[in-house]
């Protein structure tokens, strides 16, 4: 079954509006999660590094006062993609890392569409 | 710099047969994981199989298997027996251990299509 879950799976909201995507680790503790974006028909990108209380690794060119992260948990981890634009519409995936297992589940995404 | 490469955008294979996804990757790192994943057009990704640089043999997962080639820096995927419910994005991926917290970095996929 599923380790690693995602919500919403989709969601279509308004320009200017935040939206705010979970991901739970569920049947082990994450230090680490990541947060992936996959633009249609592309490969996936690392948007930032989502470390248990401490603050986010972003990558070059993610904004971090749009891409909002929060990791207060050792099993959550949030994304708020705030004043969310038309660009931003994209699928977005975290993965967790089990290092009892040594390797990252993925969550199963989550779609998001802004109008 | 770390890198994967996928060239082939797009894959056909006849059902029952084998067929193999290419992948060669790029880093300085001694220490790496090699991986591939499905992503049916639902969009998850499916975990299928890992290698990794130390490992002496190649990775084999039932139908998958992994031909490491590191002094090529290659990391094919062999499907043998391919079926209709292969017909999926693959993506190769490596996660490098110096300089970064585990995360993977991915190719720009293959699209398998599994004719009958």
């Amino acid at each position: 079954g599923a380790v690693v879950s995602q919500h919403p799976s989709w969601v279509i909201c308004k320009s200017g509006t935040s939206v705010k995507i979970e991901c739970r680790s569920l049947d082990f503790q994450a230090t680490t999660m990541f947060w992936y974006r996959q633009f249609p028909k592309q490969s996936l990108m690392l948007m930032a590094t989502s470390n248990e209380g401490s603050k986010a690794t972003y990558e070059q060119g993610v904004e971090k006062d749009k891409f909002l992260i929060n990791h207060a948990s050792l099993t959550l981890s949030t994304l708020t993609v705030t004043s969310a634009h038309p660009e931003d519409s994209s699928f977005y995936i975290c993965s967790a890392r089990d290092p009892g297992r040594d390797r990252a589940f993925f969550g199963p995404g989550t779609r998001l569409t802004v109008l | 710099a770390q890198k994967i490469t996928q060239t082939q955008p797009g894959m056909f294979v006849q059902e029952k047969e084998a067929v193999t996804l290419d992948c060669t990757y790029d880093t300085s790192d001694p220490s790496y994981g090699l991986f591939w994943y499905k992503q049916p057009s639902s969009g998850e990704m499916i975990f299928l199989i890992y290698q990794g640089s130390y490992d002496q043999q190649n990775a084999t997962e039932g139908r998958y298997s992994l031909n490491f080639q590191k002094a090529r820096k290659s990391a094919n995927l062999v499907i043998s027996a391919s079926q209709l419910g292969d017909s999926a994005m693959y993506f190769c991926a490596m996660r490098v251990e110096m300089g970064s917290q585990g995360n993977l970095i991915f190719g720009k996929g293959t699209k398998l299509s599994v004719k009958p």
